[in-house]
Protein backbone atom coordinates (compact mmCIF):
# COMPACT_ATOMS: atom_id res chain seq x y z
CA UNK A 1 0.00 0.00 0.00
CA UNK A 2 1.36 3.39 -0.79
CA UNK A 3 1.26 6.31 1.73
CA UNK A 4 2.19 9.84 1.87
CA UNK A 5 3.44 11.89 5.08
CA UNK A 6 3.53 15.47 5.17
CA UNK A 7 5.13 16.75 8.62
CA UNK A 8 3.86 20.07 8.65
CA UNK A 9 0.54 21.24 8.96
CA UNK A 10 1.49 24.87 8.28
CA UNK A 11 4.53 26.71 7.49
CA UNK A 12 4.30 30.33 8.23
CA UNK A 13 6.94 32.77 6.39
CA UNK A 14 7.55 36.20 5.18
CA UNK A 15 7.26 37.39 1.91
CA UNK A 16 11.01 37.04 0.20
CA UNK A 17 11.88 34.15 2.78
CA UNK A 18 12.94 30.61 0.94
CA UNK A 19 10.73 27.64 1.84
CA UNK A 20 10.68 24.40 1.68
CA UNK A 21 7.57 21.85 2.03
CA UNK A 22 8.01 18.42 3.06
CA UNK A 23 6.77 15.25 1.82
CA UNK A 24 7.92 11.76 2.12
CA UNK A 25 5.85 8.60 0.88
CA UNK A 26 5.92 4.67 1.15
CA UNK A 27 5.48 2.49 -1.83
CA UNK A 28 6.92 -0.85 -2.59
CA UNK A 29 6.83 -0.33 -6.35
CA UNK A 30 7.59 2.41 -8.52
CA UNK A 31 5.70 5.82 -8.06
CA UNK A 32 4.99 9.11 -9.68
CA UNK A 33 5.05 12.22 -7.45
CA UNK A 34 2.80 15.15 -7.93
CA UNK A 35 2.44 18.72 -5.98
CA UNK A 36 -1.12 19.72 -5.73
CA UNK A 37 -2.00 24.02 -4.95
CA UNK A 38 -5.36 25.08 -3.85
CA UNK A 39 -6.31 28.92 -3.03
CA UNK A 40 -8.70 29.80 -1.26
CA UNK A 41 -12.17 28.92 -2.30
CA UNK A 42 -10.52 27.15 -5.18
CA UNK A 43 -10.12 23.79 -6.59
CA UNK A 44 -6.65 21.96 -6.49
CA UNK A 45 -4.35 22.28 -8.87
CA UNK A 46 -1.41 20.53 -10.46
CA UNK A 47 1.56 22.43 -9.17
CA UNK A 48 4.47 20.06 -10.68
CA UNK A 49 5.05 16.10 -11.17
CA UNK A 50 7.47 13.62 -11.37
CA UNK A 51 6.53 11.15 -14.05
CA UNK A 52 10.56 9.69 -14.81
CA UNK A 53 13.60 11.50 -16.06
CA UNK A 54 14.97 14.09 -14.07
CA UNK A 55 14.46 14.29 -10.55
CA UNK A 56 14.44 18.24 -10.33
CA UNK A 57 10.93 19.17 -11.48
CA UNK A 58 10.07 23.07 -11.82
CA UNK A 59 6.83 24.90 -12.19
CA UNK A 60 5.91 27.72 -14.00
CA UNK A 61 5.92 30.07 -11.00
CA UNK A 62 9.21 29.54 -9.19
CA UNK A 63 8.43 25.65 -6.88
CA UNK A 64 10.46 22.93 -7.64
CA UNK A 65 10.48 19.44 -6.32
CA UNK A 66 12.91 16.96 -5.62
CA UNK A 67 12.29 13.35 -5.74
CA UNK A 68 14.77 11.33 -3.79
CA UNK A 69 14.46 7.66 -3.83
CA UNK A 70 17.29 6.52 -1.58
CA UNK A 71 14.62 9.46 1.37
CA UNK A 72 11.37 8.87 -0.35
CA UNK A 73 11.03 12.28 -0.42
CA UNK A 74 9.67 14.99 -2.91
CA UNK A 75 10.29 17.76 -0.71
CA UNK A 76 8.64 21.63 -2.17
CA UNK A 77 11.80 24.67 -2.65
CA UNK A 78 10.85 28.13 -3.48
CA UNK A 79 13.77 30.56 -3.14
CA UNK A 80 11.87 33.16 -2.77
CA UNK A 81 8.09 33.66 -1.67
CA UNK A 82 5.12 36.21 -2.24
CA UNK A 83 2.40 36.91 -0.67
CA UNK A 84 0.05 34.83 -3.72
CA UNK A 85 1.75 32.00 -3.02
CA UNK A 86 -0.51 31.80 0.48
CA UNK A 87 -2.44 28.24 0.06
CA UNK A 88 -2.70 24.36 1.02
CA UNK A 89 -0.25 22.50 -0.44
CA UNK A 90 -1.33 19.09 -1.32
CA UNK A 91 1.75 16.00 -2.08
CA UNK A 92 0.32 13.35 -3.78
CA UNK A 93 1.15 9.81 -5.16
CA UNK A 94 0.43 7.31 -7.44
CA UNK A 95 2.42 3.45 -7.90
CA UNK A 96 2.30 1.75 -10.95
CA UNK A 97 -0.13 -0.70 -9.56
CA UNK A 98 -2.77 1.32 -7.96
CA UNK A 99 -4.30 2.24 -11.84
CA UNK A 100 -5.63 6.16 -11.90
CA UNK A 101 -5.80 6.25 -7.70
CA UNK A 102 -4.03 9.38 -6.04
CA UNK A 103 -3.22 8.92 -2.11
CA UNK A 104 -2.65 12.57 -0.77
CA UNK A 105 -1.08 13.81 2.01
CA UNK A 106 -2.55 15.76 4.55
CA UNK A 107 -1.75 19.33 3.32
CA UNK A 108 0.43 21.56 4.43
CA UNK A 109 -0.84 25.34 5.13
CA UNK A 110 1.81 27.86 3.48
CA UNK A 111 1.31 31.62 4.80
CA UNK A 112 3.41 33.97 3.86
CA UNK A 113 3.52 36.74 5.55
CA UNK A 114 4.47 40.75 4.28
CA UNK B 1 -9.04 28.52 -18.63
CA UNK B 2 -11.48 25.74 -18.34
CA UNK B 3 -12.86 24.58 -15.54
CA UNK B 4 -14.64 21.92 -13.18
CA UNK B 5 -17.82 23.07 -11.81
CA UNK B 6 -19.41 21.55 -8.32
CA UNK B 7 -22.74 22.36 -7.38
CA UNK B 8 -24.11 23.05 -4.78
CA UNK B 9 -20.68 24.71 -2.45
CA UNK B 10 -22.30 23.60 0.50
CA UNK B 11 -24.81 21.08 1.55
CA UNK B 12 -26.55 20.53 4.64
CA UNK B 13 -28.55 17.46 4.92
CA UNK B 14 -30.45 15.27 7.83
CA UNK B 15 -29.09 11.82 8.51
CA UNK B 16 -30.50 9.38 6.68
CA UNK B 17 -31.71 11.51 4.12
CA UNK B 18 -30.37 10.79 0.19
CA UNK B 19 -28.19 13.30 -1.37
CA UNK B 20 -26.99 14.30 -4.80
CA UNK B 21 -23.73 16.04 -5.77
CA UNK B 22 -23.10 17.45 -8.77
CA UNK B 23 -19.88 18.00 -11.27
CA UNK B 24 -19.62 19.57 -14.75
CA UNK B 25 -16.25 18.24 -16.10
CA UNK B 26 -14.52 19.88 -18.62
CA UNK B 27 -15.57 19.16 -21.58
CA UNK B 28 -13.47 17.31 -23.51
CA UNK B 29 -11.93 14.95 -20.73
CA UNK B 30 -12.72 11.40 -20.34
CA UNK B 31 -12.15 10.22 -17.06
CA UNK B 32 -14.10 11.33 -14.22
CA UNK B 33 -13.18 11.14 -10.16
CA UNK B 34 -14.71 11.57 -7.16
CA UNK B 35 -12.72 12.56 -4.23
CA UNK B 36 -13.21 13.86 -0.22
CA UNK B 37 -11.65 15.33 2.51
CA UNK B 38 -13.44 14.87 6.30
CA UNK B 39 -11.47 17.81 8.07
CA UNK B 40 -8.43 17.75 9.63
CA UNK B 41 -7.86 14.46 7.41
CA UNK B 42 -6.36 13.63 3.79
CA UNK B 43 -8.45 13.94 0.51
CA UNK B 44 -9.17 10.36 0.21
CA UNK B 45 -10.33 8.51 -3.18
CA UNK B 46 -13.62 7.45 -3.99
CA UNK B 47 -14.19 6.47 -7.31
CA UNK B 48 -13.13 6.88 -10.69
CA UNK B 49 -15.02 6.58 -13.91
CA UNK B 50 -14.40 5.89 -17.33
CA UNK B 51 -16.72 5.05 -20.46
CA UNK B 52 -20.15 4.86 -18.25
CA UNK B 53 -18.41 2.36 -15.99
CA UNK B 54 -16.32 2.85 -12.68
CA UNK B 55 -13.18 1.82 -13.32
CA UNK B 56 -11.67 1.69 -9.41
CA UNK B 57 -13.43 2.44 -5.86
CA UNK B 58 -11.93 2.15 -2.81
CA UNK B 59 -13.37 0.59 0.49
CA UNK B 60 -14.96 4.16 1.44
CA UNK B 61 -17.30 3.65 -2.10
CA UNK B 62 -20.05 0.87 -0.38
CA UNK B 63 -23.43 -0.07 -1.93
CA UNK B 64 -24.53 3.44 0.05
CA UNK B 65 -22.53 5.32 -2.42
CA UNK B 66 -23.35 5.71 -6.82
CA UNK B 67 -21.95 7.66 -9.47
CA UNK B 68 -23.55 8.15 -12.62
CA UNK B 69 -23.14 10.54 -15.91
CA UNK B 70 -26.44 11.20 -17.10
CA UNK B 71 -26.67 12.82 -19.91
CA UNK B 72 -22.70 13.24 -21.16
CA UNK B 73 -22.25 17.06 -19.36
CA UNK B 74 -23.07 16.09 -15.55
CA UNK B 75 -21.04 13.81 -13.38
CA UNK B 76 -22.96 12.86 -9.52
CA UNK B 77 -22.45 11.60 -6.73
CA UNK B 78 -25.19 9.78 -4.79
CA UNK B 79 -25.28 8.91 -1.52
CA UNK B 80 -28.15 7.08 -0.34
CA UNK B 81 -28.66 7.04 3.00
CA UNK B 82 -26.07 9.70 4.67
CA UNK B 83 -24.53 8.99 8.09
CA UNK B 84 -22.31 11.46 10.34
CA UNK B 85 -19.50 10.35 9.12
CA UNK B 86 -20.47 11.24 5.59
CA UNK B 87 -19.40 15.03 6.46
CA UNK B 88 -16.64 16.05 4.45
CA UNK B 89 -15.69 18.17 1.31
CA UNK B 90 -16.35 16.16 -1.87
CA UNK B 91 -14.35 16.69 -4.60
CA UNK B 92 -14.81 16.14 -8.08
CA UNK B 93 -12.32 15.83 -10.74
CA UNK B 94 -11.97 15.12 -14.26
CA UNK B 95 -8.71 14.49 -16.77
CA UNK B 96 -8.12 14.04 -20.65
CA UNK B 97 -5.80 11.03 -20.22
CA UNK B 98 -5.92 8.02 -17.24
CA UNK B 99 -2.88 7.23 -15.13
CA UNK B 100 -4.13 10.36 -12.57
CA UNK B 101 -1.44 12.64 -14.60
CA UNK B 102 -3.48 15.79 -14.63
CA UNK B 103 -6.28 16.12 -12.50
CA UNK B 104 -8.29 19.30 -12.85
CA UNK B 105 -10.04 19.48 -9.43
CA UNK B 106 -13.42 21.67 -8.70
CA UNK B 107 -13.76 24.10 -5.64
CA UNK B 108 -15.78 20.96 -3.77
CA UNK B 109 -18.76 20.24 -2.18
CA UNK B 110 -18.88 20.62 1.46
CA UNK B 111 -21.23 18.51 2.81
CA UNK B 112 -22.58 18.88 6.37
CA UNK B 113 -24.85 15.77 7.94
CA UNK B 114 -26.42 16.72 10.70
Amino acid sequence: AQSVTQLDSQVPVFEEAPVELRCNYSSSVSVYLFWYVQYPNQGLQLLLKYLSGSTLVESINGFEAEFNKSQTSFHLRKPSVHISDTAEYFCAVRSGSSGDKLTFGTGTRLAVRP
Amino acid sequence: EPEVTQTPSHQVTQMGQEVILRCVPISNHLYFYWYRQILGQKVEFLVSFYNNEISEKSEIFDDQFSVERPDGSNFTLKIRSTKLEDSAMYFCASSERGGGEKLFFGSGTQLSVL
